[in-house]
């Protein structure tokens, strides 16, 4: 079974400091894209980031890079130097074939 | 990247109503999807809208409770029927241009039947 998880609710960060989101994923698919989706309160889904299965270093997008970890099926997002904007909530998903999973979303709050 | 057109964003609906959602993307894609998000969760596919055919429903969702229509490339609608109160929720338009294994999404249409 193709599977998302975030144990992290909920998080919070102070403004200008380093946060760290985790996901874990579950597939038996060796081709997949891996994704962070932020949904701010005005509730449009945006894309963050994304990394291909396929090459090992990490993407990184100005403030936000992740830590790929294949092998343990992780998939984490650091936001570095932390905005009031960041605030919203962040999915994780990935997709294979056709197919999209996203996690349950973790919800983070920049506190000024 | 694609802008996604939704509308209605909000509305207020009696029960045994139905409401038609109407989903507009600036350029051709080859896939676009619809989603329903239940307040504070997550996304739940409900359909794949495919062009020329009928919708690909998941497990849970039906066509006589949420018939589908994509007549282009461009352009999807999603009705509710029948609506009851546990059909309020937000409603996702969401596009895949392809090649990029990116979505795109709409701002959403927040549905409350009363």
């Amino acid at each position: 079974a193709q599977t998302v998880t975030q144990s992290q609710p909920e998080m919070s960060v102070q403004e200008a400091e380093t946060v760290t989101l985790s996901c874990t994923y579950d597939t038996s698919e060796s081709n997949y894209y891996l994704f962070w989706y932020k949904q701010p309160p005005s509730r449009q889904m945006i894309l963050v980031i994304r990394q291909e299965a396929y090459k090992q270093q990490n993407a990184t997008e100005n403030r936000f890079s992740v830590n790929f970890q294949k092998a343990a099926k992780s998939f984490s997002l650091k936001i570095s130097d932390s905005q009031l904007g960041d605030t919203a909530m962040y999915f994780c998903a990935f997709i294979t074939g056709n197919q999209f999973y996203f996690g349950t979303g973790t919800s983070l709050t920049v506190i000024p | 990247s694609a802008v996604i057109s939704q509308k209605p964003s909000r509305d207020i609906c009696q029960r045994g109503t139905s409401l038609t959602i109407q989903c507009q993307v600036d350029s051709q894609v080859t896939m676009m999807f619809w989603y329903r998000q239940q307040p504070g969760q997550s996304l739940t596919l409900i359909a794949t809208a495919n062009q020329g055919s009928e919708a690909t429903y998941e497990s849970g969702f039906v066509i006589d409770k949420f018939p589908i229509s994509r007549p282009n490339l461009t352009f999807s609608t999603l009705t509710v029927s029948n609506m009851s109160p546990e059909d309020s929720s937000i409603y996702l338009c969401s596009a895949d241009r392809g090649g990029t294994g990116e979505l795109f999404f709409g701002e959403g249409s927040r549905l409350t039947v009363l």
